[in-house]
């Protein structure tokens, strides 16, 4: 398997335009995980969802951040309107059955 | 409230030697997943051991194994032989409900 996907790797934006960063996990995964990372706050969880289904969004920070599943195999997390205080590393991990996390890549994304 | 705490915020070992990495956690739960992951510098979120709670016996993967003391809520991570590679932030993680729970990472540096 090729592990998770995230796409772009990198991504500059300008402040007020929309974002979209996207994810395909493991195939055969349930759960998927979107993270932020910054010097700040560390790894925070974002956003969860099972078989499709968000389960979680408490970590969503603000109505600009968005996050949808429409089927098993792909994932986006939509900012809009993005600011510099966005700017930070975005990890999806995908696990089965939720109590195991494998990483993507990670999006590295400034918002200028 | 779960929470993780890695005390140590850098650590530096020589090459061939052995270092051991602290972890202690805070949950209600009496069933949930600890985890090490590495991130070296590519930003890459790597899995290197995971441990059940309800499982007495230290988990164990090559050169690295835990020390597992549930009563005290301590996850520490001891890396044998520590080779260049090995040179990352390590993050300890707590997982229970699906959810991850990272602490502050070790920065670990192997000097040859």
């Amino acid at each position: 398997d090729a592990g998770v996907i995230q796409s772009p790797r990198h991504e500059v934006t300008e402040m007020g335009q929309e974002v979209t960063l996207r994810c395909k996990p493991i195939s055969g995964h349930d759960y998927l995980f979107w993270y932020r990372q910054t010097m700040m706050r560390g790894l925070e969880l974002l956003i969860y969802f099972n078989n499709n289904v968000p389960i979680d969004d408490s970590g969503m920070p603000e109505d600009r951040f968005s996050a949808k599943m429409p089927n098993a195999s792909f994932s986006t997390l939509k900012i809009q309107p993005s600011e510099p205080r966005d700017s930070a590393v975005y990890f999806c991990a995908s696990s089965l059955g939720g109590s195991m996390g494998f990483f993507g890549p990670g999006t590295r994304l400034t918002v200028l | 409230a779960q929470t993780v705490t890695q005390s140590q915020p850098e650590m530096s070992v020589q090459e061939a030697e052995t270092v051991t990495l602290s972890c202690t956690y805070d949950t209600s739960e009496s069933n949930y997943y600890l985890f090490w992951y590495k991130q070296p510098p590519s930003r890459q979120m790597i899995l290197v051991i995971r441990q059940e709670a309800y499982k007495q016996q230290n988990a164990t993967e090559n050169r690295f194994s835990v020390n597992f003391q549930k009563a005290a809520k301590s996850f520490s991570l001891k890396i044998s032989d520590s080779q260049l590679g090995d040179t990352a932030m390590y993050f300890c993680a707590l997982c229970n409900f699906n959810k991850f729970y990272f602490g502050s990472g070790t920065k670990l540096n192997v000097k040859p």
